[in-house]
């Protein structure tokens, strides 16, 4: 079936420094890729988008690349804080239009 | 930014009682309403699509007479968990969104469900 998984569920990190977080995605009809960042006991948080057109976007200290070649999406945080920690999840339409959650990927910022 | 309320925060109840939670769009109105379940140090899962003046759509596996959702007006959605068991505590999460686009797609807070 559908899936979207990530390939670390546990990144540490030290502060000031870049954090990347991987996700693999299965179906290569998804057009539509978001990450969110969640923090113990709260709903998720919109950090940045991408459509299946782009092969990067970038925010505010955050970077999001897509390779659909080999269907894997990452997420680039720079000068990683410690208000950075949380888990990421990434999510990918799917067939459906609906919103598929990959397993989620716990960052911890070490100072 | 737009602003989804989700009420209450928390909930104990004991086994065999029906717990209601409210998922509110403050800001805008929500033609459709998503509801979540999560369990510790897990992802989130999709139990079902709301729409407003509509039944909802279940995801497969969910049960509709478990959890009963009701979509009556474009900023409010229930969720009413019926004769709630310890299985049922989990982290339920509320979105909403205007039109149909995953863009504006905006989540609530979260409420956690334990029963006893």
């Amino acid at each position: 079936g559908e899936s979207v998984g990530l390939h670390l569920p546990t990144l540490s990190v030290q502060e000031g420094d870049n954090s990347i977080i991987n996700c693999a995605y299965s179906n290569s009809a998804s057009d539509y890729f978001i990450w969110y960042k969640q923090e113990s006991g709260k709903g998720p948080q919109f950090i940045i988008d991408i459509r299946s057109n782009m092969d990067k976007r970038q925010g505010q200290r955050v970077t999001v690349l897509l390779n659909k070649t080999v269907k894997h999406l990452s997420l680039q945080i720079a000068a990683t804080q410690p208000g950075d920690s949380a888990v990421y999840f990434c999510a990918e339409t799917g067939n459906t239009g609906k919103l598929i959650f990959g397993q989620g990927t716990t960052l911890q910022v070490k100072p | 930014g737009a602003v989804v309320s989700q009420h209450p925060s928390w909930v104990i109840c004991k086994s065999g009682t029906s717990v209601k939670i409210e998922c509110r769009s403050l800001d805008f109105q929500a033609t459709t309403m998503f509801w979540y379940r999560q369990f510790p140090k897990q992802s989130l899962m999709l139990m079902a699509t709301s729409n407003e003046g509509s039944k909802a759509t279940y995801e497969q596996g969910v049960e509709k007479d478990k959890f009963l959702i009701n979509h009556a007006s474009l900023t409010l959605s229930t969720l009413t968990v019926t004769s709630a068991h310890p299985e049922d505590s989990s982290f339920y999460i509320c979105s909403a969104m205007p039109g149909q686009k995953l863009e504006k797609l905006f989540f609530g807070s979260g409420t956690q469900l334990s029963v006893l």
